[in-house]
C-alpha cells in the first residue's frame, strides 16, 4: 500500500545544478500537487495537475517545471538551482472529481538543499 | 481571496494539560472544506480530519475534538489530556474544490506544539 511515492528523499546540490524530483501514485488519482515547506511558512503550492496532460501554475511556481508524465507520475524540475529553493518538497494526489472532500494524500518529502 | 491564520505560532504545555489550537479561515466561496493535519518530528504530514462547510457539528475522537462555527469562520483543534507523543506541528488548511486549482489546499502557518512530561 505505497501511496504517494517521492524520490530521492534527500539531496544537496550546488548553485546552478539542474535536478528532478519524481513523485507516483497508486490511488488512480486525477489529481496531483507540488507544495514546499519552508519554516514559518506553512505549505505552499508550486503546480498542481488536475488530469493527466494539464498543469497549472499555483502561488510559487517561478524558477520549476513539472511534467505529468502519465496519470500515475508528476515530476518537478529545478532547471538552475537557487540557493532560495532549500526547501521540504512533497508531492500529493487526490480524486476531487470523485470525491470532493477527499484529503490530499502526500508523500514523505524530499528535503532538498541548495549551496 | 482564500486565507487560513494559525496566530499560534508555537504552544508549549505540561503532558496531561488541554490544549487548543486556533484556526480562522477566509473564503467567498459557499461550498468549502477544511483540514487539519499534524506533521510529527519524522516530518511526514498525517491527515487527521476534514469538515465540510455545511456541516458545523463538533467532532470527537478521542482525546481529539474540533469547533467548528462559520458565524466567526475559525475551526479549532482540542487535544484533551495531551501527552508527549501530540509533540508536533499542526496544520489547519482549507480547500476550494470547485476553484480553478481543483481541490488546492491552502494551508496555515503552522502551530508547533511541544508537551513536556
Amino acid at each position: 500500500n505505497a501511496g504517494v511515492t517521492q524520490t530521492p528523499k534527500f539531496q544537496v546540490l550546488k548553485t546552478g545544478q539542474s535536478m528532478t524530483l519524481q513523485c507516483a501514485q497508486d490511488m488512480n488519482h486525477n489529481s496531483m500537487y507540488w507544495y514546499r515547506q519552508d519554516p514559518g511558512m506553512g505549505l505552499r503550492l508550486i503546480y498542481y495537475s488536475a488530469s493527466e496532460g494539464t498543469t497549472d501554475k499555483g502561488e510559487v511556481p517561478n524558477g520549476y517545471n513539472v511534467s505529468r508524465l502519465n496519470k500515475r507520475e508528476f515530476s518537478l524540475r529545478l532547471e538552475s538551482a537557487a540557493p532560495s529553493q532549500t526547501s521540504v518538497y512533497f508531492c500529493a494526489s487526490s480524486d476531487p472529481g470523485q470525491d470532493l472532500d477527499q484529503p490530499q494524500h502526500f508523500g514523505d518529502g524530499t528535503r532538498l538543499s541548495i549551496l | 481571496a482564500q486565507k487560513v491564520t494559525q496566530a499560534q505560532t508555537e504552544i508549549s504545555v505540561v503532558e496531561k494539560e488541554d490544549v487548543t489550537l486556533d484556526c480562522v479561515y477566509e473564503t467567498r466561496d459557499t461550498t468549502y472544506y477544511l483540514f487539519w493535519y499534524k506533521q510529527p518530528p519524522s516530518g511526514e504530514l498525517v491527515f487527521l480530519i476534514r469538515r465540510n462547510s455545511f456541516d458545523e457539528q463538533n467532532e470527537i475522537s478521542g482525546r481529539y475534538s474540533w469547533n467548528f462555527q462559520k458565524s466567526t469562520s475559525s475551526f479549532n483543534f482540542t487535544i484533551t489530556a495531551s501527552q508527549v507523543v501530540d509533540s508536533a506541528v499542526y496544520f489547519c488548511a482549507l480547500s476550494d474544490p470547485y476553484g480553478g486549482s481543483q481541490g488546492n489546499l491552502i494551508f496555515g502557518k503552522g502551530t508547533k506544539l511541544s508537551v513536556k512530561p
